[in-house]
């Protein structure tokens, strides 16, 4: 079975600089989706940003990008120019690609890392 | 588009009772499953489905129960609360499987007593 491992419950980063989330997975296969998503106070999860697996090139949006080793199995999350509103939970999903339309695709997530923005 | 939305947004039960969270979603996704979240647990999945009349079980299904009858609503029924399933619930969707992004509802906080 698939985990995802996210090793720091808690991080902290001063405004405007730049703070890097970890995450590790575990996985036989070698086709699968990999993802951020963010929950603020509000409970919301919302999605930061993706990557698939067999793309090399890591995702990037606009301060946000991932550094993806594949062998290594690890997907981190850097935010830069950290920002007030970017202090949330967020949480590493792994999804695995079906071998067909209507395949179980569900996702595993992460504990979460919680991330405190300090002014 | 109003995308996922869920009710009740808060709920309390006394053990024994039964309810029905409400998930619907109109953005035509033929994916739509069910998580909860309970602190330092991340979110584990109930059940899920690949499309009307297809369902299927989770990590965590006990004590629910899902059907899907149409391609917009996808409701989680619990037939006897528990203490236990005290929990946060979110609803999510995506476009058919493929590893398409899932979008999620705002979430249902349960408490039972």
């Amino acid at each position: 079975a698939q985990t995802v491992t996210q090793s720091q419950p808690e991080m902290s980063v001063q405004e405007a600089e730049t703070v890097t989330l970890s995450c590790t997975y575990d996985t036989s296969e070698s086709d699968y989706y990999l993802f951020w998503y963010k929950q603020p106070p509000s409970r919301q999860m919302i999605l930061v940003i993706r990557q698939e697996a067999y793309k090399q090139q890591n995702a990037t949006e606009n301060r946000f990008s991932v550094n993806f080793q594949k062998a290594a199995k690890s997907f981190s999350l850097k935010i830069s120019d950290s920002q007030l509103g970017d202090a949330a939970m967020y949480f590493c999903a792994y999804r695995q690609r079906s071998e067909f339309e209507g395949g179980s695709e569900k996702l595993v997530f992460g504990k979460g890392t919680k991330l405190t923005v300090n002014p | 588009n109003a995308g996922v939305t869920q009710t009740p947004k808060f709920q309390v039960l006394k053990t024994g009772q039964s309810m029905t969270l409400q998930c619907a979603q109109d953005m035509n996704h033929e994916y739509m499953s069910w998580y909860r979240q309970d602190p330092g647990m991340g979110l584990r999945l109930i059940h899920y489905s690949v499309g009307a009349g297809i369902t299927d079980q989770g990590e965590v299904p006990n004590g629910y129960n899902v059907s899907r009858s149409t391609t917009e609503d996808f409701p989680l029924r619990l037939l006897s609360a528990a203490p236990s399933q005290t929990s946060v619930y979110f609803c999510a969707s995506s476009y058919s499987s493929r590893g398409k992004t899932q979008y999620f509802g705002p979430g249902t906080r349960l408490l039972v007593l």
